[in-house]
């Protein structure tokens, strides 16, 4: 079947400008994660989802950030007053969820750039 | 808390030598460890996972990774480097149950294939 999307791919917007990223996990699986890639450094996490509920955001840098995953499937990561230091690839993965541990299937992420 | 620390940030080896890349981990419980590979311009790939089963796990491709608890580390070894090995690779730790959404990666060791 189809793996993760992410749309779009390329984002260019300009310092305090609102974004949003959109995630289309597979389906069926009820985990979804949100990771930040800076050049240079391994995926940093962001937030987690368990079907519609966020399990874990304590990886949010700060309240300008905000995910939701309102139907338990696709999921849309929102950034408000964009700042140059958010610019960086997002990630998007998803898994089946249980006692684990189980593998998470990345999409090819959105590069996020701002001017 | 959990951290990884990839000991070496590239790594240059001869095709049909060995490959040795270094991780190292922390976790205030019993971990599950991770090794993911990024090719140029693709998604993250998971190559093998440590599930506490057997300390020695095979991954695709010919990788493999010993557990060692002692020492707190993943090493990531192939006895013999293919062209197509030139990537990326993550060392990742996670937790288990309800602590297995948050994910930690390390920050990604270059490995480089020579003719």
């Amino acid at each position: 079947g189809a793996g993760v999307s992410q749309t779009p791919s390329n984002k260019v917007t300009e310092k305090g400008k609102y974004v949003e990223l959109r995630c289309d996990p597979i389906s069926g699986h009820t985990a979804l994660y949100w990771y930040r890639q800076s050049l240079g450094q391994g995926p940093e996490f962001l937030i987690y989802f368990q079907g519609t509920g966020a399990a874990d955001d304590s990886g949010l840098p700060n309240d300008r950030f905000f995910a939701v995953r309102p139907e338990g499937s696709v999921s849309t990561l929102k950034i408000q007053r964009t700042e140059r230091g958010d610019s960086a690839v997002y990630l998007c993965a998803s898994s089946h969820s249980g006692t684990g541990p189980y593998e998470q299937y990345f999409g090819p992420g959105t590069r996020l750039t701002v001017t | 808390a959990q951290s990884v620390t990839q000991l070496d940030s590239h790594v240059s080896v001869s095709e049909g030598t060995p490959v040795l890349l270094r991780c190292n981990y922390s976790s205030s419980y019993s971990p599950s460890l991770f090794w993911y590979v990024q090719h140029p311009n693709k998604g993250l790939q998971l190559l093998l996972k440590y599930t506490s089963a057997a300390t020695l796990v095979k991954g695709i491709n010919g990788f493999e990774a010993e557990f060692k608890k002692s020492e707190t580390s993943f090493h990531l070894t192939k006895p013999s480097a293919h062209m197509s090995d030139a990537a990326e690779y993550f060392c990742v730790v996670s937790g288990r149950g309800t602590n297995a959404g948050k994910s930690t990666f390390g920050d990604g060791t270059t490995l480089t294939v020579k003719p």
